[in-house]
């Protein structure tokens, strides 16, 4: 059973269309992070998110994190064919170094 | 600046050999972090050292793994015995004091590895 499930585990979508991601947990964590991935690398910090309800915005991307600090979601605006890529949201859990991870949803953007 | 350095990047092993992957932190780096990420699944964590020692090896199976991060040289996950099973992607990550919600760990680029 995945600590951190995420959602969609696969989204398809035309270039220019709006997206939302999920990452839903019953446990509380003291930070929720959010990566790409792409194919034959590692993992690339995008956000961290730290305070329940906080929103940050990286260009056309929203990242939110619940009022509980259970679950987060990221919003991309207007997707580009470049967002193609493997999200993974990462959580730590009262403040520990070790990161929680979701499975991860895989986003293709056409153009 | 160089970042968390691994390699190799892909290594082909026979079942039953033994697999070596290195790991060289951040410059400045003296707590570095093992992951694995098998096929379609996100990564788990699975051993946390400190220059010449284990801090946590909670996540790391108990038979065929072993991890070490020497006072000099690079960190290094060995795998006796391979099996099929453990062919994976295995991610290296550092910081610079102990991980935390107050800092940032920086992953590298990550060791294929593929057992026929």
């Amino acid at each position: 059973t995945q600590l951190l499930e995420q959602s969609p585990q696969f989204l398809s979508i035309q270039e220019g269309e709006n997206l939302t991601v999920y990452c839903n947990s019953s446990s509380v964590f003291s930070s929720l992070q959010w990566y790409r991935q792409e194919p034959g690398e590692g993992p690339v910090l995008l956000v961290t998110v730290v305070t329940g309800g906080e929103v940050k915005k990286l260009k056309r991307l929203t990242f939110q994190f619940g009022d509980a600090r259970k679950d987060s979601s990221l919003h991309i605006t207007a997707a580009q064919p470049g967002d193609t890529g493997l999200y993974l949201c990462a959580g730590l859990m009262d403040s520990n170094y070790q990161l929680i991870w979701g499975a991860g949803t895989k986003l293709i953007i056409k153009p | 600046n160089a970042g968390v350095m691994q390699n190799p990047r892909h290594l082909v092993r026979r079942r039953g050999q033994e697999a070596r992957l290195r790991c060289s932190p951040m410059k400045g780096h003296s707590h570095v972090y093992w992951y694995r990420q098998l096929p379609e699944e996100g990564l788990k964590f699975m051993v946390y050292l400190q220059k010449e020692n284990i801090i946590d090896e909670s996540g790391m199976p108990k038979e065929r793994f072993s991890a070490e991060f020497p006072k000099e040289g690079p960190s290094i996950l060995r795998i006796q015995q391979v099996v099929r099973g453990d062919s994976a992607a295995y991610f290296c990550a550092s910081s610079p004091v102990v991980y935390s919600d107050r800092n940032t760990i920086y992953f590298g680029e990550g060791s294929w590895l593929t057992v026929v």
